[in-house]
């Protein structure tokens, strides 16, 4: 079936760097988008930033130009996103999600991780 | 960069009709999409492309969309509907996505 499996909870140091993996399975690894959603606790949900696994294309929120790189791994079927310089306010669980896009439609983001939880305390 | 501005929250007795908003400058051009999260879960996808539902989403999920503002419809509440829901967007179909802040839906 399809799905998309998210590493394990980390727990980092202000400062330090983080990255998560997002592994697909059950469908065509290059034909979606796969975006990074994180929600802080009690927060609503950010849009940081985006591939496109069918030639690495990337794009970010302005929020986190430099900060957050998202790559991806077509051997594994595998995206990853790493986020440096972690501060308190990073803590938040981060999502990926593919989105199916087609002669410029783009048809929402229909599968989600299970969601990864990121704490930054000192 | 550009914004979706939605109501906090949203009340309604089950069976009657919920309306949640989603206003921003881009939706006149571009698609909008919905999202219901519920306490601890992933989102989930209920509407694409400003009216339509996938494959899986229950009738009474319906969307719109008129000028600068779309709207989920939920028709005939039920207590399940209950939950957070999230419009998004974006300028083009490779400019950054954005949420809108959320809107909490509550069945009375």
């Amino acid at each position: 079936q399809v799905q998309l499996v998210q590493s394990g909870a980390e727990v980092k140091k202000p400062g330090a760097s983080v990255k998560v993996s997002c592994k697909a399975s059950g469908y065509s690894f290059t034909s979606y988008y796969m975006y990074w959603v994180r929600q802080a606790p009690g927060q609503g949900l950010e849009w940081m930033g985006m591939i496109n696994p069918n030639g690495g294309y990337t794009s970010y929120a302005q929020k986190f130009q430099g900060r957050v790189t998202v790559t991806r791994d077509t051997s594994t079927s595998t995206v990853y996103m790493e986020v440096s310089s972690l501060r308190p306010e990073d803590t938040a669980v981060y999502y990926c999600a593919r989105e199916y896009y087609y002669a410029g439609d783009r048809y929402g983001m229909d599968v989600w991780g299970q969601g990864t939880t990121v704490t930054v305390s000192s | 960069s550009y914004e979706l501005t939605q109501p906090p929250s949203v009340s309604v007795s089950p069976g009657q009709t919920a309306r949640i908003t989603c206003s921003g400058d881009v939706l006149p051009n571009q698609y909008a999409y919905w999202y219901q999260q519920k306490p601890g879960q992933a989102p989930v996808l209920v509407i694409y492309k400003d009216t339509e539902r996938p494959s899986g989403i229950p009738e009474r999920f319906s969307g719109s969309s008129s000028g600068t503002i779309v709207t989920l419809t939920i028709s005939g509440v039920q207590a399940e509907d209950e939950a957070d829901y999230y419009c998004q967007s974006a300028a083009s179909s490779t400019s950054p996505r954005v949420f809108g802040g959320g809107t909490k839906l509550t069945v009375l």
